[in-house]
């Protein structure tokens, strides 16, 4: 079945450091990708997505591309900040039907100024 | 915002006893999904539901049952609550319009502790 394969967390930059969160996945057919974050004490936030094979979604100085050939979906930043310390995850869902996502099991990233 | 109101927020209960948490959206969105988190598991769906009266299951669905007698609301019933299923449980919805990927929007979350 599908399946998302997350970075082990947790981690621990430094402010101003390049993040990179990796990520791949399992599925049948071409399913959309999605990153969200969980700020603590709240619910998930999607962050960003991509629907299709080399788009790259982006949002808040987030990155991440949809590589079919590696099946990775990384996230990267280049400058992290001590406000985006929080617990991100990764997902996949088909676009037809009722769109179950699958997520990774999480990252925990913690920034230190 | 999509409207999504868990409750309760926060609930201690023994083993044995019944619990229902209530999802409420207020846009009239098709499908509604209710998912756990634990730690090093990520978020697993328990049941989902695409309409009135209309619900399937997920991945995690032993212990849990559900039910969507009108739109907007979506609970999730523990019949006899056990220690495993102390978690975050969180409701979600998919908007069904102008949304060509299918992404999902969170509630708050319900902590539910088990004795």
């Amino acid at each position: 079945g599908d399946s998302v394969t997350q970075m082990e967390g947790p981690v621990t930059l430094s402010e101003e450091a390049f993040l990179t969160i990796n990520c791949t996945y399992t599925a049948t057919g071409y399913p959309s990708l999605f990153w969200y974050v969980q700020y603590p004490g709240e619910g998930l936030q999607l962050l960003l997505k991509a629907t299709k094979a080399d788009d790259k979604g982006s949002n808040k100085g987030f990155e991440a591309t949809y590589r079919k050939e590696t099946t990775s979906f990384h996230l990267e930043k280049g400058s992290v900040q001590v406000s985006d310390s929080a617990v991100y995850f990764c997902a996949l869902g088909g676009i037809q039907g009722a769109q179950k996502l699958v997520f990774g099991q999480g990252t925990r990233l913690t920034i230190n100024p | 915002d999509a409207g999504i109101t868990q409750s309760p927020r926060h609930k201690v209960t023994e083993t044995g006893t019944p619990v229902t948490l209530r999802c409420h959206q207020t846009e009239n969105h098709r499908y509604m999904y209710w998912y756990r988190q634990d730690p090093g598991h990520g978020l697993r769906l328990i049941h989902y539901s695409y309409g009135v009266k209309d619900t399937d299951k997920g991945e995690v669905s032993d212990g849990y049952s559900v039910s969507r007698s009108k739109t907007e609301d979506f609970l999730l019933t523990l019949e006899s609550a056990t220690s495993s299923q102390t978690s975050v449980y969180f409701c979600a919805i998919r908007e069904t319009s102008g949304s060509v990927s299918g992404e999902l929007f969170f509630g708050e979350g319900s902590r539910l502790t088990v004795l």
